[in-house]
């Protein structure tokens, strides 16, 4: 039972454009989102979060849109560039400091 | 500052026989402890976490075991390997604390069961 999606495996996108990922989930009583970056062959590396009481969290090129009635949420970079090309993991805690349930992952090109 | 340490980096095993990765954290105390593992071409699968010394909760049934025998130290252990064993082991801790879900990661282990 995959709790949290992303549907989209990889994505292409130039540089200096908008680079969007998605992530769907299930379970509506989570209350915590996050995105990680994964390098293949090292751990993944926080990149931003929000809560459920929020619908925004911005942090410099990053920005994580929660939508709760349609349990959605997406991360935008922008401008991308070509150092975020990487694994880009969803996840989601069902109680503010507890487990994390991870998405299958987006691989994301950006390209010069 | 908090470091998390995991061994070893990368580890080639014969089917059957047995596996012992090791993890730990310095800088903090009682923190939640976690093994996670992708295997090829999926997403972070979590094996295991613990919310203290000897309190271990199992996510997914398997060939794989894990224990806390001290606080900020998290061992993830099988008597003998299969082939569906191989992939990318991560350890990771949070605080577990209200408001402190960020997990931290560490550098990962790669095993390959032959």
């Amino acid at each position: 039972d995959q709790q949290v999606k992303q549907n989209s495996p990889s994505l292409s996108v130039q540089e200096g454009r908008i680079s969007i990922l998605n992530c769907d989930y299930t379970n509506s009583m989570f209350d915590y989102f996050l995105w990680y970056k994964k390098y293949p062959a090292e751990g993944p590396t926080f990149l931003i979060s929000i809560s459920s009481i929020k619908d925004k969290n911005e942090d410099g090129r990053f920005t994580v849109f929660l939508n709760k009635s349609a349990k959605h949420l997406s991360l935008h970079i922008v401008p991308s560039q070509p150092g975020d090309s990487a694994v880009y993991f969803c996840a989601a805690s069902l109680d503010q400091g507890g487990k994390l349930i991870f998405g299958q992952g987006t691989e994301l090109s950006v390209k010069p | 500052s908090q470091t998390i340490h995991q061994w070893p980096a990368t580890l080639v095993q014969p089917v059957g026989s047995p596996l012992s990765l090791e993890c730990t954290v310095e800088g903090t105390s009682n923190p939640n402890l976690y093994w996670y593992r992708q295997a090829a071409g999926r997403g972070l699968q979590l094996l295991f976490y613990s919310v203290g010394i000897g309190q271990i909760s199992s996510e997914v049934p398997q060939n794989l075991s894990a224990s806390r025998p001290q606080d900020r130290q998290f061992i993830l252990s099988s008597k003998k390997l299969l082939l569906s064993d191989s992939g990318f082991y991560l350890c990771a801790w949070n605080r577990g604390a209200l408001g402190n879900t960020e997990a931290f990661f560490g550098q990962g282990t790669r095993l390959t069961v032959v």
